[in-house]
């Protein structure tokens, strides 16, 4: 089992609809969970950290973590062709070292 | 806030050359700063960790002799890839965990990497 999984996709979504992109992690003690944003040909940016059970909302997106199910997931509402990207969903393990799924492309149709 | 800088943004160099890559973090202290090397369509593959002042941790598989990791001061880290060959080629990307007035975190913020070609 992978220590950090998430569907490669693609997903694809129409402009204007919810994207939602999910994420499951092996590691019951993680306590800091990070999404990522990656264009084509660039690095990663940040676009949430979450570390308490619950939702975290910011702007158009929002994460879900569910540690007894160990589970995170982010949110996009109101998806934009902008948003098209792949997301990296990452967990950090006890040694401090970020664990990355291999990310899901999501594309967004105009 | 939270800004990392590379530099090169793109190399081209020979087979048997060195390369150095700079990482820098432009207005906070960087305690720890991380190598990672990315493949097309694959994830970032963690290469090794730096703390200011002392040797850099590798990952296993990682050559240390191969790649020199230097994190000489709080802004600064440097990855030098000797004697590079075709398969070198690569995106490295940096990141930078440290202080923000003060507070540590642990969010790492990623440089805009390096495109690698040896050719």
């Amino acid at each position: 089992q992978k220590e950090v999984e998430q569907n490669s996709g693609p997903l694809s979504v129409p402009e204007g609809a919810i994207a939602s992109l999910n994420c499951t992690y092996s590691d019951r003690v993680s306590q800091s969970f990070f999404w990522y944003r990656q264009y084509s040909g660039k690095s990663p940016e940040l676009i949430m950290s979450i570390y308490s059970n619950g939702d975290k909302e910011d702007g158009r997106f929002t994460a879900q973590l569910n540690k007894a199910s160990q589970y995170v997931s982010l949110l996009i509402r109101d998806s934009q062709p902008s948003d098209s990207a792949t997301y990296l969903c990452a967990v950090k393990n006890q040694g401090g070292k970020l664990i990355f799924g291999q990310g899901t492309e999501l594309s967004v149709k105009p | 806030g939270a800004v990392v800088s590379q530099h090169p943004s793109w190399v081209i160099c020979k087979s048997g050359t060195s390369v150095k890559i700079e990482c820098r973090s432009l207005d906070f202290q960087a305690t720890t700063m991380f190598w990672y090397r990315q493949f097309p369509k694959q994830s970032l593959m963690l290469m090794a960790t730096s703390n200011e002042g002392s040797k850099a941790t590798y990952e296993q598989g990682v050559e240390k002799d191969k790649f020199l990791i230097n994190h000489a001061s709080l802004t600064l880290s440097t990855l030098t890839v000797t004697s590079a060959h075709p398969e070198d080629s690569s995106f490295y990307i940096c990141s930078a965990q440290g202080t923000s007035g003060g507070r540590g975190t642990d969010t790492q913020y990623f440089g805009p990497g390096t495109r690698l070609t040896v050719l």
